[in-house]
């Protein structure tokens, strides 16, 4: 199974303030295709995981273009610009290019 | 509007076989696939498995052997069944469009416990 590292595990971040998320995976992610299906999503507190980015780099529909999201190969990061507070919550990177799918183990971002 | 709702028993004992539902709207299940993805409490995501527009199926190598997930086009459901259910199984289950997974129901909370 492909094996998805994130660090840090947890952040804790003023409002206003730029953070990043690193996710490392054990195979490259690029598909036969030649697309990349690494995504992102944030797990708010008591919700469901809401998707914020996929393949990459493309911003889901309605997400705000604070996200942004890098990457290739086997090297991916999530980046944060000017944190609000509705960002809190647990930011999972997940792979859909082998069987079967994986998630990251998670970064919890909290707020100061 | 696309919607997903999960549905289940909420209590299951032991050994016994866990049965869900997956309800979608706005959405058909012949052009759409749909995946299981559960939470232990306090823990992360695991994918279980998918059923493509097709209707063919792929399962996590870690659980294939007690999983089954199947529909209904025309009642637009997805349904999982898990037999041999040990107290590990107990998490929230979700249900989510494809392998994108752009929309999710908002999960179903099963514990195992005699």
């Amino acid at each position: 199974d492909v094996v998805m590292t994130q660090t840090p595990p947890s952040l804790s971040v003023a409002i206003g303030q730029s953070v990043s998320i690193s996710c490392k995976s054990s195979q490259s992610l690029v598909y036969s295709d030649g697309k990349t299906y690494l995504h992102w999503l944030l797990q708010s507190p008591g919700r469901s995981p809401k998707r914020l980015i996929y393949q990459v780099s493309n911003l889901g529909s309605g997400v705000p273009d604070r996200f942004s999201g890098t990457g290739s190969q086997k090297d991916f990061t999530l980046k944060i610009s000017r944190v609000e507070a509705e960002d809190l919550g647990v930011y999972y990177c997940a792979q859909t290019t082998h069987f079967p799918f994986t998630f990251g183990s998670g970064t919890k971002l909290e707020i100061k | 509007q696309v919607q997903l709702k999960e549905s289940g028993p909420g209590l299951v004992q032991p050994s016994q076989t866990l049965s869900l539902t997956c309800t979608v709207s706005g959405l058909s299940l012949t052009s759409n696939s749909v995946s299981w993805i559960r939470q232990p409490p306090g823990k992360g995501l695991e994918w279980m498995g998918v059923i493509w527009s097709n209707g063919g199926t792929d399962y996590n190598s870690a659980i294939k052997s007690r999983l089954s997930i199947s529909r209904d086009t025309s009642k637009s459901q997805v349904f999982l069944k898990m037999n041999s259910l040990q107290t590990e199984d107990t998490a929230m289950y979700f249900c989510a469009r494809g392998w994108y997974f752009d929309f999710w129901g908002p999960g179903t909370m099963v514990t195992v416990s005699s």
